[in-house]
């Protein structure tokens, strides 16, 4: 089945730095890849995505980009600020058959800007 | 207001104790789903469900059980509780994946479960 590794776990940034998380997949049927951000206390919530048939996508300061020969995907954030403090889940999902469609979440990654 | 509900938000109880945690959404969902958080482990799914009377196994389901009798009520029952099961769970909800082959999931405010 599938499986997505993330990293880093933890990564510190000082404000208006750029950080980038990477995930892996291990299905290339996979089409479909959220990123999901959950503040402390919070639901996780949608803040991008991108499907297989696309290799980047931008919304102002974030963007993710899909390698699917290599099989990862990346979210940047630029010019961060402290409210990106966050966890933050990448995510890959496949469409199989019509009884099955999964979303498996990476591990996460708790971003840190400091001020 | 479109959301998803869950309830208790917060429980503590005692291993083999029966206990059903309640998941609603009022946007007409097809897919409902639970997953389970734990530090370090992501989120991890326990079962899915692809519309009313349709449910599978995610990837972690020993131990509970579902059942899907309406589109908007999706609850996970855990029958004899016990304290590996002890974590912070999440239902979430979105359209059908097989009309688009992708959805944005909408989670619930999660609960808090402790078993002693």
């Amino acid at each position: 089945g599938e499986n997505v590794e993330q990293h880093p776990s933890t990564l510190s940034v000082q404000e208006g730095d750029s950080a980038v998380i990477k995930c892996t997949y291990s299905d290339s049927a996979s089409n479909y890849f959220p990123w999901y951000k959950q503040e402390l206390g919070k639901r996780p919530q949608l803040i991008i995505d991108i499907r297989s048939n696309v290799g980047e996508k931008k919304d102002q300061r974030i963007a993710v980009t899909l390698n699917k020969t290599a099989k990862h995907f990346s979210l940047h954030i630029t010019e961060t600020q402290p409210e990106d403090s966050a966890v933050y889940f990448c995510a890959a999902s496949s469409v199989l058959g019509d009884s099955s469609y999964k979303l498996i979440f990476g591990s996460g990654t708790r971003l840190l800007v400091r001020p | 207001e479109a959301q998803v509900t869950q309830n208790p938000r917060y429980l503590i109880t005692v291993t083999g104790k029966k206990l059903t945690v309640t998941c609603s959404q009022n946007m007409n969902h097809e897919y409902m789903s639970w997953y389970r958080q734990d530090p370090g482990l992501g989120l991890r799914q326990i079962y899915y469900s692809m519309n009313v009377e349709v449910t599978d196994k995610g990837d972690v389901p020993e131990g509970y059980k579902v059942s899907r009798k309406e589109k908007r009520n999706f609850p996970l029952i855990l029958e004899s509780p016990s304290p590996n099961q002890t974590s912070l769970y999440f239902c979430a909800s979105s359209f059908s994946p097989w009309l688009a082959g992708y959805n944005e999931q909408f989670f619930g405010p999660g609960t808090r479960l402790t078993v002693l």
